[in-house]
C-alpha cells in the first residue's frame, strides 16, 4: 500500500529559529495536507495543497506541493513555544471512489526551547 | 460549532475483554472515519462511513473489530476480544462530504480514546 516517509523524526530548536520538514511518498497523491497534533488531542489541519507546484502560506507556516506529486514540504518561520507538537503530513487521492481516504506519515516531533 | 465528541477518553482493559468506543460527529457531516493511532505513528484509517453506509473498511481487522453508524449520525467501534497490540488511541473524524479535496471536506478530529490492553 501507499507509504509516506516524514523527516526528520524529531527536531529540537531554539525559539525564533525557522523549521523545515518534508514528506515523501512511494506513489502519487493529488492532495497533500499538513496536520498538527497536541498531546491528548486529535490532529488539526494546518494547510491543504491541491495542485502540483502549489505554494501556500498560513501565517508563519508555508507548505509546498512537490512538482512530482510525490512529496511536500512544510516550513515554520520564527518558531514560538506554542509550535511544540507533532506535525503530520497526509496524502489523499480525493475524488472518484477514494472518498478522501487519508494516508498519514509517521510524524515529526517538534520541541522549541524558549 | 461543537466539535467531534468521543467517549470514553481513556479505557484500560485486560486482553480478551471487549470494549466499545462512541463518536458523535459534527452536525451535518455525512462522512465519519475511525482511525487507529499507535504510539509513535500516524493515524491509520480503520473504517469510513458515508451516511450510514460503509465505503472503506479494507484495513479493519474484521475478526475482532466491528463498527456501526446507525441512522447516519453517531457511531460505535467495538473490539472483541482485545489483544495487547490493540493498545492505541482511537480517533474519530468527520467531514462534510468526504468526496473531494475542497475546503468543505476537511476532516475534523475528535480528541480520541486512549486504550490500554494489559
Amino acid at each position: 500500500g501507499q507509504q509516506l516517509n516524514q523527516s526528520p523524526q524529531s527536531m529540537f530548536i531554539q525559539e525564533g529559529e525557522d523549521v523545515s520538514m518534508n514528506c515523501t511518498s512511494s506513489s502519487i497523491f493529488n492532495t497533500w495536507l499538513w496536520y498538527k497534533q497536541d498531546p491528548g488531542e486529535g490532529p488539526v489541519l494546518l494547510i491543504a495543497l491541491y495542485k502540483a507546484g502549489e505554494l501556500t502560506s498560513n501565517g508563519r507556516l508555508t507548505a509546498q506541493f512537490g512538482i512530482t506529486r510525490k512529496d511536500s514540504f512544510l516550513n515554520i518561520s520564527a518558531s514560538i513555544p506554542s509550535d511544540v507538537g507533532i506535525y503530520f503530513c497526509a496524502g489523499t487521492n480525493a475524488g472518484g471512489t477514494s472518498y478522501g481516504k487519508l494516508t498519514f506519515g509517521q510524524g515529526t516531533i517538534l520541541t522549541v526551547h524558549p | 460549532e461543537a466539535g467531534v465528541a468521543q467517549s470514553p477518553r481513556y479505557k484500560i482493559i485486560e486482553k480478551r475483554q471487549s470494549v466499545a468506543f462512541w463518536c458523535n460527529p459534527i452536525s451535518g457531516h455525512a462522512t465519519l472515519y475511525w482511525y487507529q493511532q499507535i504510539l509513535g505513528q500516524g493515524p491509520k484509517l480503520l473504517i469510513q462511513f458515508q451516511n450510514n453506509g460503509v465505503v472503506d473498511d479494507s484495513q479493519l481487522p474484521k475478526d475482532r473489530f466491528s463498527a456501526e453508524r446507525l441512522k447516519g449520525v453517531d457511531s460505535t467501534l467495538k473490539i472483541q476480544p482485545a489483544k495487547l497490540e490493540d493498545s492505541a488511541v482511537y480517533l474519530c473524524a468527520s467531514s462534510y462530504s468526504g468526496t473531494s479535496g475542497s475546503g468543505g471536506d476537511t476532516q475534523y478530529f475528535g480528541p480520541g480514546t486512549r486504550l490500554t490492553v494489559l
